[in-house]
């Protein structure tokens, strides 16, 4: 499976709205509910922010909100904190008990 | 509270062998399924093998397959990773995961392998 495509890097002032995209295709994005979002600081392990496409767990703020549309999943975040400036990842259920992840977004918090 | 303790990690020459284990608590650990993912230094995450509550179905991705075995100790509570043939690029750490309805949702702390001679 090939990964799933993300822009390297998004940025925002504090307080503005960011969106990330994650690319895929009808074989995993396009044909799953499943698609996750996971943030990430460095040196440490990810956390779900996003699960089945849109739905936050539970202590996940709501300022996180995900959607889909076709073979593309979004996940926003509305007014950008300093403690938002992560790395985020998106993950689709490819099938067969199989997962792809995207490459990764830096968030910068300007 | 879910715990996934990972632990095995090290230094082994190209060719080796090296076996991962994660130790979970805090849920009823034979009733979920589990997955290893692992993030090479500075790169991305990639999911690398899948083994489904009862141990039945075991899956892996292109990239390790015929030279890792996933496994598990319900009666341990323990997941493994058995990594043969090991080479540079899959120096990473890896994480030990928790699958919840085709969501990959807990994840451990990770263990650095680090392949090199």
């Amino acid at each position: 499976q090939s990964a799933l495509t993300q822009p390297a890097s998004v940025s925002g002032s504090p307080g503005q709205s960011i969106t990330i995209s994650c690319t895929g295709t009808s074989s995993d994005v396009g044909s799953y509910k499943f698609v996750s979002w996971y943030q990430q600081y460095p040196g440490k392990a990810p956390k779900l922010m996003i699960y089945e496409g849109s739905k936050r767990p539970s202590g996940v703020s709501n300022r996180f909100s995900g959607s889909k549309s076709g073979n593309t999943a979004s996940l926003t975040i509305s007014g950008l904190q300093a403690e938002d400036e992560a790395d985020y990842y998106c993950c689709s259920y490819a099938g067969s008990s199989t997962w792809v992840f995207g490459g990764g977004t830096k968030v910068t918090v300007l | 509270e879910v715990q996934l303790v990972e632990s095995g990690g090290g230094l082994v020459q190209p060719g080796g062998s090296l076996r991962l284990s994660c130790t979970a608590s805090g849920f009823t650990f034979s009733g979920y399924s589990m997955s290893w993912v692992r993030q090479a230094p500075g790169k991305g995450l990639e999911w690398i093998s899948y083994i489904n509550d009862g141990s039945t179905n075991m899956y892996y991705a292109d990239s390790v397959k015929g030279r890792f075995t996933i496994s598990r100790d319900d009666a341990e509570d323990s997941l493994l990773l058995q990594m043969s043939s090991l080479r540079a690029e899959d120096t990473a750490v890896y994480y030990c995961t928790r699958v919840l309805r085709d969501t990959i949702d807990y994840w451990g702390q990770g263990t650095l392998v680090t392949v090199s001679s």
